[in-house]
């Protein structure tokens, strides 16, 4: 059963700092993985989609790889800003080929001005 | 991408009660996903609604309980039947085409009382 874990599940940094998140998931087998954000009672904004054979995809400040192997992925933001204060969730299908997706539980991401 | 739209956004309801939310999406999809996520936690399936047969639910959740519709390929509706206090969650419905990338809904905030 594919299962998904984030970590750290909160972070708090000062603004113009860069920062990892993490994401690791337990069956390797998967087509992609997908990064959202969510703002507090929303819903969720697709970030990055990486496919299986890809290693990394890049939108503006962010930067998410992909390690199949070892189960891994990270997402990297330069420069944080207030804005990005959100949850961060990682999402994998549950096995192979789906279109349903498992999630982590998230990252909380603060950043102070 | 896709844009989908639901409704309501939030609403309160006493106990006992049923809500139907409905999610409209721009353009056809196959499938469309239903998650639950409740206070403080991640995103979690209940099931996927296929055009013209029954949906598919996941483990845990029952059709008497979260009934799906499904009576074309842009729109779906998910009620809540008989609600308790513990189904006070936010709902997203979400889209995917083909295995890429999925799209969710602004999700409705739902508050049993």
């Amino acid at each position: 059963k594919q299962e998904v874990t984030q970590i750290p599940a909160a972070l708090s940094v000062p603004e113009g700092e860069n920062l990892v998140l993490n994401c690791s998931f337990t069956d390797s087998a998967i087509y992609n993985l997908q990064w959202f954000r969510q703002d507090p009672g929303k819903g969720l904004t697709s970030l990055l989609l990486i496919q299986s054979s890809q290693r990394e995809q890049t939108s503006g400040r962010l930067n998410a790889s992909l390690d199949k192997s070892s189960g891994r992925s990270t997402l990297y933001i330069a420069a944080s800003q207030p804005g990005d204060s959100a949850t961060y969730l990682c999402a994998v299908p549950p096995q192979g080929g789906s279109e349903k997706l498992v999630f982590g539980k998230g990252t909380k991401l603060t950043v102070n001005p | 991408s896709a844009v989908i739209s639901q409704k309501p956004s939030r609403d309160i309801c006493q106990r006992g009660t049923s809500l139907t939310i409905q999610c409209q999406v721009d353009s056809q999809v196959t499938m469309m996903f239903w998650y639950r996520q409740q206070p403080g936690q991640s995103l979690t399936l209940i099931a996927t609604a296929n055009q013209g047969s029954e949906a598919t639910y996941e483990s845990g959740f029952v059709i008497d309980k979260f009934p799906i519709s499904r009576p074309n390929l842009t729109f779906s509706t998910l009620t809540v039947s008989n609600m308790s206090p513990e189904d006070s969650s936010i709902y997203l419905c979400s889209v995917a085409r083909g295995y890429t990338e999925a799209f969710f809904g602004q999700g409705t905030r739902l508050t049993v009382v």
